[in-house]
């Protein structure tokens, strides 16, 4: 089996800076996934990727930057963080888009 | 725009009881279905999929699925308080060149009480 390690765990931010989160995967799966989940609702996406050096926006990228430099990580850019963007974010990834898809265990961001 | 909706928002079931949630999509060219769960403090796992019309059973689990009527639902029969968790229907469809996305629905909150 492989697994997702996102870092940090826990990510504090003061209003308006840039911060990024990053997210490994040792499945060798070739789409990774962003994904914000506010406070224990649905899921929303944010950027996903189908191959090394590919971005797709998804509905709510505004805001968001996102990189896949190498196939196995994929990293989020919060470009100026706001206060009413405190969620868990959530990286994910599979074979392909109609393939089950894996999910770490979310990086949880704090605007103060 | 794809929307996927849930219902209903939150669901408690008696244990040995079952939980029936529901889901709609809107767009008609939706491809693959999945119910995704999630327990408190760790990720989404994919629970089924089904892609054809009609009743896929795994377990105590059955998920049904009517394109034309945009809907698919999950039964969960023998219910244990195990299956307590946020529930997610999941759709995938082919965007142009760009691969599939998956679109989740906005959750349902199952609680089994024994």
């Amino acid at each position: 089996g492989g697994i997702i390690t996102q870092t940090p765990k826990f990510l504090i931010g003061q209003e308006g800076q840039k911060l990024t989160l990053k997210c490994q995967q040792n499945f060798n799966h070739d789409t990774m996934y962003w994904y914000r989940q506010d406070s224990g609702k649905g899921l929303r996406l944010i950027y996903y990727s189908i191959t090394e050096n590919d971005l797709q926006k998804g509905d709510l990228s505004e805001g968001y930057d996102a990189s896949r430099e190498k196939k196995s990580s994929f990293s989020l850019t919060v470009t100026s963080a706001q206060k009413n963007e405190m969620a868990v974010f959530l990286c994910a990834s599979s074979i392909g888009g109609n393939t089950e898809v894996f999910f770490g265990k979310g990086t949880r961001l704090t605007v103060v | 725009q794809q929307k996927v909706q849930q219902s209903p928002e939150s669901l408690i079931v008696p244990e040995g009881g079952m939980a029936s949630l529901n889901c709609t999509f809107s767009d008609r060219n939706s491809q693959y279905f999945w119910w995704y769960r999630q327990h408190s403090g760790e990720g989404p796992k994919a629970l089924m999929s089904i892609f054809s019309n009609g009743d896929k059973k795994e377990g105590r689990f059955t998920a049904h699925l009517n394109k034309a009527s945009l809907y698919v639902s999950l039964h969960i029969k023998d219910s244990q308080p195990s299956d307590s968790a946020l529930y997610f229907c999941a759709v995938s469809m082919r965007y142009g060149g760009s691969g599939n996305k998956l679109i989740f629905g906005t959750g349902t909150l199952l609680s089994v009480k024994p």
